[in-house]
């Protein structure tokens, strides 16, 4: 089956730097993947939709300029944190559409990022 | 818009009960339908799903029913197991393409031996 990476799992950085945050398709194609963002005990939040080769779709509320997402590949879309504070403490997950236009997006595990 | 309903949790059942978690949806059109779980931790996986009325969804010995008269997709299991505990989303993508997945809120389950 469609199987979605996350890397890191994990991250835990100090205030004011910047995160990283990999997602991979790795057995398809994905022309549009999407990052969402869940609070403890909560429903995932859209944040963003990301095209191969062209800018992201920020939802409403969402910072463009703290939240730089970049959809290089068709396999490969990042999310990076820029000068982190704490209340971007939060679970990260991305998920995936194959590039022939199914409905069914695919999640990645998620990735926990704590900002001290 | 679209919009997902879902029942709130938590629900507490022991093992072996017979297990409903209610879904119901407002969309345009005919939106695909799913149920997606996560576990402690861990991100989403797809559980089932059903792409047109009257479809039936499976897996893992859940089942739900695309109903479009009553515009629901109701989750079912006949025997919960301690390990079904998590938490279960109903969701909806539009058809046409690539679009949004509207979740509902979420809800947990805890199994008890």
């Amino acid at each position: 089956g469609a199987v979605v990476s996350q890397h890191p799992s994990r991250v835990i950085c100090k205030s004011g730097t910047s995160v990283k945050i990999e997602c991979r398709s790795l057995d398809f194609q994905a022309t549009t993947m999407f990052w969402y963002r869940q609070f403890p005990k909560q429903s995932l939040m859209l944040m963003a939709t990301s095209n191969e080769g062209s800018k992201a779709t920020y939802e409403q509320g969402v910072e463009k300029d703290k939240f730089l997402i970049n959809h290089a590949s068709l396999t490969l879309s990042t999310l990076t944190v820029t000068s982190a504070h704490p209340e971007d403490s939060s679970f990260y997950i991305c998920s995936a559409q194959d590039g022939m236009g199914g409905e069914t997006q695919y999640f990645g595990p998620g990735t926990r990022l704590l900002v001290l | 818009g679209n919009s997902v309903t879902q029942m709130e949790g938590p629900v507490t059942l022991s093992e072996e009960a017979f297990l409903t978690i209610n879904c119901t949806y407002t969309a345009t059109g005919y939106p695909s339908l799913f149920w997606y779980v996560q576990y402690p931790g861990e991100g989403l996986q797809l559980l089932l799903k059903a792409t047109k009325a009257d479809d039936k969804g499976s897996n893992k010995g859940f089942e739900a029913t695309y109903r479009k008269e009553t515009t629901s997709f109701h989750l079912e299991k006949g025997s919960v197991q301690v390990s079904d505990s998590a938490v279960y989303f109903c969701a909806l993508v539009p058809s046409g393409g690539y679009q949004k997945v509207t979740f509902g809120i979420g809800t947990k389950l805890q199994v008890i031996p």
